[in-house]
């Protein structure tokens, strides 16, 4: 079975500073590790994914993420946060055990301040 | 390129009434889910087709029925809503089982 949790459901940040979200996941199965970000009204769009090989993975808008195979841990950081960054984070595992589901974590939303 | 496509966008049902929840994809994939969001609940599975005539349950299935209706097409059934439906029910697709998820709009439901 596959899940993930996402530690801090608010995470707040200056403008400029470190954004640092975090994952850790479950699985009995080499995973697919995902980050999404939802901005407010809208769908989930995909910053990065981790299917095998380099453990660091860079994304969209300056977003990276490091995979830790010894602490099941896939966490998000971005090295300086713009205001436009304030959103909604979701980490995703996936991978195939009988079938792929496809489990989000509870999300994490991001508040920028000026 | 309309991606998925999601309809309706906002529905209000009365307990009890029935309703189905419309999805397509022009993208040609093989896999299809329904999740539903809550809030401080992130995004839970429904229902999910890995490919054209499957259909799984995710981790919320109750009180749900589903049907790959053809490649394109995944639609969602609630047969008799109820209050504890009221949700943001989203459709995604991917290429394959385990890609990156492609989303529709969403759906805003409301059981009085």
């Amino acid at each position: 079975a596959q899940s993930v949790t996402q530690l801090g459901s608010h995470v707040s940040v200056s403008e400029g500073a470190l954004v640092l979200l975090r994952c850790n996941y479950s699985s009995s199965v080499p995973p697919y590790l995902f980050w999404y970000v939802q901005y407010p009204n809208q769908g989930l769009q995909l910053l990065l994914k981790y299917t095998t090989g380099a453990t660091l993975v860079k994304g969209i808008n300056g977003f990276e993420a490091e995979f830790k195979k010894s602490e099941t841990s896939f966490h998000l950081t971005k090295p300086s946060a713009h205001m436009s960054d304030a959103a909604e984070y979701f980490c995703a595992v996936s991978g195939y055990s009988g079938t792929y589901k496809y489990i989000f974590g509870t999300g994490t939303r991001l508040k920028v301040l000026a | 390129n309309a991606g998925v496509t999601q309809t309706p966008k906002f529905q209000v049902l009365k307990t009890g009434q029935s309703m189905t929840l419309q999805c397509a994809q022009d993208m040609n994939h093989n896999s299809m889910y329904w999740y539903r969001q809550d809030p401080g609940m992130g995004l839970r599975l429904i229902y999910y087709s890995a490919s054209e005539g499957t259909t799984d349950k995710g981790e919320v299935p109750n009180g749900y029925n589903v049907s790959r209706l053809n490649k394109r097409e995944f639609s969602l059934r609630l047969e008799s809503a109820a209050p504890s439906q009221t949700s943001v029910y989203f459709c995604a697709s991917s290429e394959k089982s385990g890609e990156k998820l492609f989303f529709g709009s969403g759906t805003q439901l409301s059981v009085l």
